[in-house]
């Protein structure tokens, strides 16, 4: 499977922009690059993902670099609420897409 | 109804007894996922269903670990015997389809402790 990097953590202030980096150097033309956070005593939840183009939608941007070897999640004002372990996953087709493997993430702080 | 829903949400067993976890996926969710996530690491991948078939239990531990699917929509999970690194919070989700776009949501999750 296709490998992902992150930062063990990040620190933020309330209100300012995050930018939470990922790399993935060896992904494949197929894959697609996910997001998902997850709170203390919570499962998982969805982000946001894309395959080439960035994307936005109400949680964040994604911004995907051209050679798709690297992502970046943007929170644009982050809040308490944004405080969680930030997981970068690539997902790809066949018979393996179903086994996303989540690594240990980036763990964001937020300040008041 | 409105999300992925575990049950229990807490089981505590003795070493050597078997446990079975259920997970209810949204309804029409043709795709449902297992995960369990020991204390501080991340999720580790168990096997996923696509309608009530398996196409990948490669992360399934060892043979004391089963999973079936029923009627293409509620999960149970088995471990039998359990042992003491068995326990972790079980992990389920669903997806309204298979596909590499698709979002998975999970549900809360059971905390499983084996003494």
């Amino acid at each position: 499977d296709a490998k992902t990097t992150q930062p063990n953590s990040m620190e933020s202030n309330e209100e300012e922009p995050v930018h939470l980096p990922c790399n993935h150097s060896t992904i494949s033309g197929t894959d697609y690059i996910h997001w998902y956070r997850q709170l203390p005593s919570q499962g998982p939840e969805y982000v946001i993902h894309g395959l080439t183009s960035n994307v936005n939608n109400r949680m964040a941007s994604l911004a995907i670099a051209e050679d798709r070897k690297s992502s970046t999640l943007i929170l644009h004002r982050a809040t308490l609420r944004d405080a969680a372990v930030y997981y970068c996953i690539l997902r790809g087709g066949g018979t393996s897409y179903g086994k996303l493997t989540f690594g240990q993430g980036t763990i964001l702080t937020v300040h008041p | 109804g409105a999300g992925v829903s575990q049950s229990p949400s807490n089981k505590v067993t003795e070493k050597g007894k078997d446990v079975e976890l259920r997970c209810d996926p949204i309804s029409g969710h043709t795709a449902l996922y297992w995960y369990r996530q020991s204390l501080g690491q991340g999720l580790e991948f168990l096997i996923y269903f696509q309608g009530n078939s398996a196409p990948d239990k490669s992360g399934l531990p060892s043979d004391r670990f089963s999973a079936e699917r029923t009627g293409g929509s509620v999960s149970t999970l088995t471990i039998q015997r359990t042992q003491q690194e068995d326990s972790a919070v079980y992990l389920c989700a669903s997806s309204p389809q298979q596909g590499a776009y698709e979002k998975l949501f999970f549900g809360s999750g059971t905390q499983l402790s084996v003494l």
